[in-house]
């Protein structure tokens, strides 16, 4: 079982509709949790990251935390094109690093 | 100005060669990274420097070889290049180096060994 662990998808969603990233982790210790984005070609870049049980919302992005279940989402409602990308999961035990998962491919409709 | 830099961005090279990456960042970040992207995208550590001092070495072949002059610089130095190091390079940084802030990555060199 991977550490952290993602559907690679493709995942396509209309434009307008909300998109649903979901991680799910395996150390239950685990502290933090971080949403990246990374367009094709381009170095990761943050998009939210949520400590607590519960939601966290920054605009079109709801961070979602589970530990009980151990599963952390990624809603982006109205989705835009411009949101296609790959969206990384990412994981702190409090150990110095963050465990990545291997990214869903999110892609847009028009 | 670009906070994370690293140079070069594309690498060409020969089996057997050694070639180095470097990577400077602005932001007065304590903790940097080396990261290796392969082909399906998984990000993997490789180390971490907190103020110039290592801090994780995962498995990585001794081929490589991280330094860090100051907290400002790491580069990444590798004898000997195997096809198999063919993969994107990530240098990244972060304010706080125990995983749990947001981390600033360059914009990759991205390494083809011929």
């Amino acid at each position: 079982q991977k550490e952290v662990e993602q559907n690679s998808g493709p995942l396509s969603v209309p434009e307008g509709a909300i998109a649903s990233l979901n991680c799910t982790y395996s150390d239950r210790g685990s502290q933090s949790f971080f949403w990246y984005r990374q367009y094709s070609g381009k170095s990761p870049e943050l998009i939210m990251f949520i400590y607590s049980n519960g939601d966290k919302e920054d605009g079109r992005f709801t961070a979602q935390l589970n530990k009980a279940s151990q599963y952390v989402s990624l809603l982006i409602r109205d989705s835009q094109p411009s949101d296609s990308a790959t969206y990384l999961c990412a994981v702190n035990r409090g150990n110095y690093q963050l465990i990545w998962g291997a990214g869903t491919k999110l892609i847009i409709k028009p | 100005d670009t906070a994370v830099s690293q140079t070069p961005k594309y690498l060409v090279t020969q089996m057997g060669n050694d070639k180095s990456i470097k990577c400077e960042q602005n932001l007065g970040h304590d903790t940097m990274y080396w990261y290796k992207q392969d082909s399906k995208k998984f990000l993997k550590i490789m180390f971490s420097y907190n103020n110039k001092e290592l801090i994780i070495n995962e498995t990585v072949p001794n081929r490589f070889s991280p330094k860090s002059p100051d907290k400002a610089h790491l580069n990444l130095h590798i004898n000997s290049l195997e096809l198999g190091d063919s993969a994107v390079y990530f240098c990244a940084s972060s304010r706080s180096g125990w995983g749990d802030t947001e981390a600033f990555f360059g914009q990759g060199t991205r390494l083809t060994v011929v």
